[in-house]
Order: C-alpha cells, then structure tokens, then sequence
C-alpha cells in the first residue's frame, strides 16, 4: 500500500522533447507538492496545490505545467526539455496546511540528452 | 526569503551521539522540520518543532529555539544504517511552505 506513489520512477529523453509525470496518494491528504532534487541534492520547492488550487508556484519556467485533476493527484508536465531539467523530482502530500509534515513518493529520475 | 545553515559534512562512529546544527533567517516562521534521506531514496519526515524545547522520539531528538533561530537535530546510539543525508527545512506561512537546507551527509563509521 504505496502511500505517495509517482511514475514514471526513471525517465530518459532528449531534448526539446515533452514528458510528464503522475502522483496519487491514497492518505486523504488536500495539499500536494512538487519538489526537484539536483545533483547538489538541493531540495527545492516548484508547485503546491491545495484542494486542487494553486497555492505555491515558485518562479518555475512556464515550460512546467501542474495539473491536480483532483486532491489525490497532482501531475506535471514539461515542455521543451532542457539539459537543466535533469534531476529527481519528488512529489508529496501533507494533511491541511500542516507542510510541516511532508509525506514524500520515492522520486522520478530525469535524465534529459 | 528563507535562508539556512547546516554543516555539510560530519562523521562519527557507531555507538556515538552526533548533533546537526541548523540556523535559519526567515520571516512568517511556524516551525523547524527534520528529515532523513538515503541515497536514491525518498526524504523522510522525522520531527516537527514548532514551540521552544526538546521533543525525542526513540533514538532521535530535535530542539528549537526560536529567539536564536536556531534548531539541532540529535541521534544517540549511532547505528551503520544512520549513514544518510539530513535535512533541516522552515514551514513558513504565506502558502505554508516547507523551504530545506543543503542537507548535511552523515557518515556512520565502525
């Protein structure tokens, strides 16, 4: 039982090429977050979405687009793929506003030629 | 913006203790959070200090002080699968947002 669950889990592209990657989670959390993980492993924060409303947009190219179809889920999609795109994207969920306490999925590898 | 500071770097042997220092400067300031991380996994949640003080939980205790912006996170009977990175991040308000450190990498030695 996968609480944070994303897949992709490794993805290799080239560049300029379009990609997506899914998240659910099934512990009835209303607050999602994307995060990227560089090589550095930096852990920086891109999109949080409440209730499916977008709350947190952190000055994220427009090439990345978040979508949440619902509470449970929350996907991200990019376009025009870039070499710097290239990291560990790590969705995660937490219960109303406390962010204090994330709940991490095990991280989609991006891998951009 | 938030900014914080932890060591990048500190070894110790199995059986010791070992403290993670972190400061931190950021406005709209709720709490100090800690995670683990090994490689090529995902960050795990290990504590939550929002008030002054001292919270344990087995092994592993985290402290606060909030007029010194500063936090540590403690784990005593150092264990060879305590060998991961930590990660101390602020929940500031404002969209409640978790914003990390750099992470400090602890090497567990025998």
């Amino acid at each position: 039982d996968t609480a944070v669950s994303q897949t992709p889990k490794y993805l290799v592209t080239q560049m300029g090429n379009d990609k997506s990657i899914k998240c659910e989670q099934n512990l009835g959390h209303d607050t999602m977050y994307w995060y990227k993980q560089d090589s550095k492993k930096f852990l920086k924060i891109m999109f949080s979405y409440n209730n499916k409303e977008l709350i947190i947009n952190e000055t994220v190219p427009n090439r990345f687009s978040p979508k949440s179809p619902d509470k449970a889920h929350l996907n991200l999609h990019i376009n025009s793929l870039e070499l710097g795109d290239s990291a560990v994207y790590f969705c995660a969920s937490s219960l109303g506003g406390n962010a204090g306490e994330l709940f991490f999925g095990e991280g989609s590898r991006l891998t951009v030629l | 913006g938030q900014s914080l500071e932890q060591p990048s770097e500190v070894t110790a042997v199995e059986g010791a203790i070992v403290q993670i220092n972190c400061t931190y400067q950021t406005s709209g300031f709720y709490g100090l959070s800690w995670y683990q991380q090994h490689d090529g996994g995902a960050p795990t949640f290990l504590s939550y200090n929002a008030l002054d003080g001292l919270e344990e939980t087995g092994r592993f205790s985290s402290f606060l002080s909030r007029s010194d912006s500063y936090g540590y996170l403690l784990l005593q009977e150092l264990q060879m699968k305590d060998s991961a990175s930590y990660f101390c991040a602020v929940f500031t308000g404002g969209g409640n947002k978790l914003t990390f450190g750099t992470g400090t990498q602890l090497k567990v030695e025998l």
